[in-house]
């Protein structure tokens, strides 16, 4: 069935670090694509996103591109900060989840000043 | 617009008792999901609706959940009788008309449920 898998946390980083969270899936069809990332006591909130092959989404300086070939969607910041300190999931949608997301386990990140 | 609106933000409860949470989606938002977040599991969809009309109710654990939406602005996500093993963070979202997923979701804050 349709999984989305990511990088195990959790990540530790210090502050102007670079970042990537791995994130790969598998689904039939072409599935659209998204980061969300959850501050603690929120929901989560939609931070990137990519409906095709070759994407890029990009938000906020966090960055993915929706690679077919390798079904990957990897999180990437150049510099983080301490406020980027959060549970981030990737997520798909389509295939035979048609309407619906499907979650990943959620990787959460500290960034020490 | 205010967003996804959840309540009650915590609850508290005995195991045995019925708990309630509420939802407001979006105004205009087609889809609402419930979704049940823990620490062992993950996110889990519990069930969607589509205008008001249960989609996919697969994930619900077993009978003693049940949820409604009586209408486009309104639902809930009932547990009868509650047990400990229910606590978790549960979470409302919305989406507009299936778009694949083009829009993504909005979520609410969520209700934290604990059951003593």
């Amino acid at each position: 069935g349709d999984s989305v898998t990511q990088m195990e946390g959790p990540v530790t980083l210090s502050e102007e670090a670079f970042l990537t969270i791995n994130c790969t899936y598998t689904a039939t069809g072409y599935p659209s694509l998204f980061w969300y990332v959850q501050y603690p006591g929120e929901g989560l909130q939609l931070l990137l996103k990519a409906t095709k092959a070759d994407d890029k989404g990009s938000n906020k300086g966090f960055e993915a591109t929706y690679r077919k070939e390798t079904t990957s969607f990897h999180l990437e910041k150049g510099s983080v900060q301490v406020s980027d300190s959060a549970v981030y999931f990737c997520a798909h949608e389509g295939g035979t989840s048609y309407g619906k997301l499907t979650f990943g386990q959620g990787t959460i990140l500290t960034v020490h000043p | 617009d205010a967003g996804v609106i959840q309540s009650p933000r915590h609850e508290v409860t005995e195991m045995g008792q019925e708990v309630t949470l509420r939802c407001k989606p979006i105004s205009g938002h087609d889809y609402l999901f419930w979704y049940r977040q823990t620490m062992m599991r993950g996110l889990e969809l519990l069930i969607y609706f589509n205008n008001n009309v249960p989609i996919d109710d697969s994930g619900m654990p077993e009978d003693r959940f049940s949820a409604k939406m009586p209408n486009a602005s309104f639902s809930t996500l009932k547990i009868q009788p509650s047990e400990p093993r229910d606590s978790a963070v549960y979470f409302c979202a919305s989406s507009p008309r299936r778009t694949g997923g083009t829009y993504g979701y909005t979520f609410g804050s969520g209700t934290r449920l604990t059951v003593v």
